[in-house]
């Protein structure tokens, strides 16, 4: 069945460094990709999204690119701020005829430090 | 701007208990689901509901759950008979319609179950 999988953590980055945060998928079909963020104590927010190959979501100063050729959705920041520390998961949509469940990476914590 | 809500925020109970989780989706989104996130593991689906039935359920969805919506508005999650391994966070989520994307989520539900 389709699967998500992130790089493990916790990632511990300074203030102003470059984030990467690996995800690969394995999936019929063509899904849809998503990173969600979840803040200490809060809910998941959609942080960004690509519907197809080669799109690139967005949002934040955060970035993935959707890499069909390596079933890859990166998530990448130039430059990390404390507030962005959070749980980040990667998550795929699939079949839409059976409601279009998510299926969500096993997430990796970011810690910020000053 | 339009979100999901959820009640209770947190909830302690005795193991073989029923409990009723619920949710307020989005005014006029068609597709509702439940996930779960069990303390530091992923995000896991457990039913989707579309038009007044259910979509698709996870392995995980037994016949100790099961889902409803009673009006307009309140989507519920009704466990029968608790048991310890129920205790995580429940996540409602709604979604517009078959052609849109992002899935929209609540704050989430603490279930505790001693």
């Amino acid at each position: 069945g389709d699967s998500v999988t992130q790089m493990e953590g916790p990632v511990t980055l300074s203030e102003e460094a470059f984030l990467t945060i690996n995800c690969t998928y394995t999936a019929t079909g063509y899904p849809s990709l998503f990173w969600y963020v979840q803040y200490p104590g809060e809910g998941l927010q959609l942080l960004l999204k690509a519907t197809k190959a080669d799109d690139k979501g967005s949002n934040k100063g955060f970035e993935a690119t959707y890499r069909k050729e390596t079933t890859s959705f990166h998530l990448e920041k130039g430059s990390v701020q404390v507030s962005d520390s959070a749980v980040y998961f990667c998550a795929l949509r699939g079949n839409y005829n059976q409601g279009g469940k998510l299926i969500f990476g096993q997430g990796t914590e970011l810690s910020v430090k000053p | 701007e339009p979100e999901v809500t959820q009640t209770p925020s947190h909830q302690v109970t005795q193991m073989g208990q029923e409990v009723i989780l619920r949710c307020v989706p989005i005014s006029n989104h068609l597709y509702f689901y439940w996930y779960r996130q069990i303390l530091g593991q992923k995000v896991e689906f457990l039913v989707s509901f579309y038009n007044n039935e259910i979509s698709e359920k996870s392995e995980i969805f037994d016949d100790q759950f099961s889902v409803e919506r009673p009006d307009g508005s309140n989507f519920t999650l009704k466990i029968r008979s608790t048991k310890l391994e129920d205790s995580a966070m429940y996540f409602c989520a709604s979604l517009a319609g078959a052609g849109e994307e992002t899935q929209y989520f609540g704050p989430g539900t603490r279930l505790l179950v001693l």
